[in-house]
């Protein structure tokens, strides 16, 4: 069954540097997102895409953060840079259409220090 | 915006018993999936239900659109069953996003 991946799993970096966070979605899927969850706390949406272009952001996702599909495949999120509140675990979803299931992928662990 | 509410917060059981999760949501929605997190973090896809009832193994899961709620029920709960469960809807209206709950943390002993 295909699958959402992520890489990497884990991330340390310190503050101020910036960092890319990799997904690669279900190939036929057209719709991607990116949600993060701070420990202990529900997950939130950050960003959705579409026809290479950004649909909807969240308050969150403020001028550091951009998305960028950068070849047929993959879908990143980058911390230009970063925040000790950035630490958190960062999910990338993709989706069929608007409407339908959204398919997550194992999470990328960001530690700031 | 939607209100996602899960209850309850905190459950507690011992290996064998069953368990119903409540998710009641402010808005019409045409989006709700459940997923179980698991002590790894990894958020677990468990069912996609926008209405109806569905059922895979031990779990099973119903959503009443018009009344504003869903259940996931757990039955013969196992150890491996714990973990945080989610709830996630999609307004109707408007926003793409899923908008999550703040999870039932479900603790099954041995």
């Amino acid at each position: 069954e295909p699958e959402v991946t992520q890489t990497p799993s884990h991330q340390v970096t310190q503050m101020g540097q910036e960092v890319i966070l990799r997904c690669v979605p279900i190939s036929n899927h057209l719709y991607f997102y990116w949600y993060r969850q701070i420990l202990g706390q529900k997950v939130e949406f950050l960003v959705s895409f579409y026809n290479n272009e950004i649909s909807e952001k969240s308050e969150i996702f403020d001028d550091q953060f951009s998305v960028e599909r950068p070849d047929g495949s993959n879908f990143t999120l980058k911390i230009r840079s970063t925040k000790l509140e950035d630490s958190a675990m960062y999910f990338c979803a993709s989706g069929k259409d608007r409407v339908y299931e959204q398919y997550f992928g194992p999470g990328t662990r960001l530690t700031v220090t | 915006g939607i209100q996602v509410e899960q209850s309850p917060p905190d459950l507690i059981l011992q290996e064998g018993a069953n368990s119903t999760l409540r998710c009641n949501f402010s808005d019409s929605v045409n989006n709700l999936q459940w997923f179980h997190q698991n002590p790894w973090g990894q958020l677990i896809n468990l069912f996609y239900i926008p209405s109806g009832t569905k059922q895979n193994g031990r779990l099973s899961a119903t959503t009443v659109a018009t009344e504003r709620y869903s259940l996931l029920y757990i039955s013969s709960s196992q150890t491996t069953d714990s973990g945080v469960y989610f709830c996630a809807v999609r307004m109707v209206a408007g926003s793409e996003k899923l908008v999550f709950g703040k999870g039932t943390k479900l603790t099954v002993n041995p």
